[in-house]
């Protein structure tokens, strides 16, 4: 366990409105990653992080942003929420060391 | 481009029996194999991973996973089901020098008593 707890764990909102979840780490880990997990699609990357303002995207980063302004903290940001974005987003953190990921315990967002 | 292919979205076996999920990979260069297992409202769990030592891995569980280069596989098996092994799997490459993982769309193992 990498000690990455993420925020909210459940959110429900309505389509148009701005979503920001938070991810957090205490390992120190350098790379930071969101993946969103769908029925049928696995864990899909949305956009990643190598340091403190590094970042950069994923296989379905469309109509998502991130921000990492600290080594511990990784921001994923949903500008004007979707229905198609109703997913369950996991953060993972990881190492140099043969790209092993540590995951969260992942956020439930459904947007109605 | 590096892919995976888990064969079987859904594979079900006895309690006692021989457990095998499938997992074929595609990497240009030679890869980084692990397998995730995912318990439900929970993250992933590392249960074992290939990198490039003994092809023949073991893991957490009793799992282990072969690294067979000329099939481009890294099958997942343990050799007697129980029931808390019920769960999801999911198979993922990386590169060497790469910075990100490429997971499979995995499958559901389920036990049946």
């Amino acid at each position: 366990d990498a000690g990455i707890t993420q925020s909210p764990r459940h959110k429900v909102t309505e389509t148009g409105t701005p979503v920001t979840l938070r991810c957090h780490q205490t390992e120190n880990h350098r790379y930071m990653y969101w993946y969103r997990q769908d029925p049928g699609h696995g864990l899909r990357l949305i956009h990643y992080s190598y340091g403190v303002k590094d970042t950069d995207k994923g296989e379905v980063s469309d109509g998502y942003s991130v921000s990492r302004s600290k080594t511990e903290d990784f921001l994923l940001t949903l500008e004007s929420a979707t229905s198609s974005q109703t997913s369950v987003y996991f953060c993972a953190t990881g190492t140099n060391s043969y790209n092993e990921q540590f995951f969260g315990p992942g956020t439930r967002l459904t947007v109605l | 481009a590096q892919s995976v292919t888990q064969l079987g979205s859904h594979v079900s076996v006895s309690e006692g029996a021989l457990v095998l999920l499938r997992c074929n990979y595609s990497s240009s260069v030679p890869p980084y194999l692990f397998w995730y297992v995912q318990y439900p409202n929970q993250g992933l769990q590392l249960l074992l991973k290939y990198t490039s030592a003994a092809t023949l891995v073991k893991g957490i569980n009793g799992f282990e996973a072969e690294f067979k280069k000329s099939e481009t596989s890294f099958h997942l098996t343990k050799p007697s089901a129980h029931m808390s092994d019920a769960a999801e799997y999911f198979c993922a490459v990386s590169e060497a020098g790469g910075e990100k993982l490429t997971f499979g769309t995995g499958t559901r193992l389920t036990i049946i008593p």
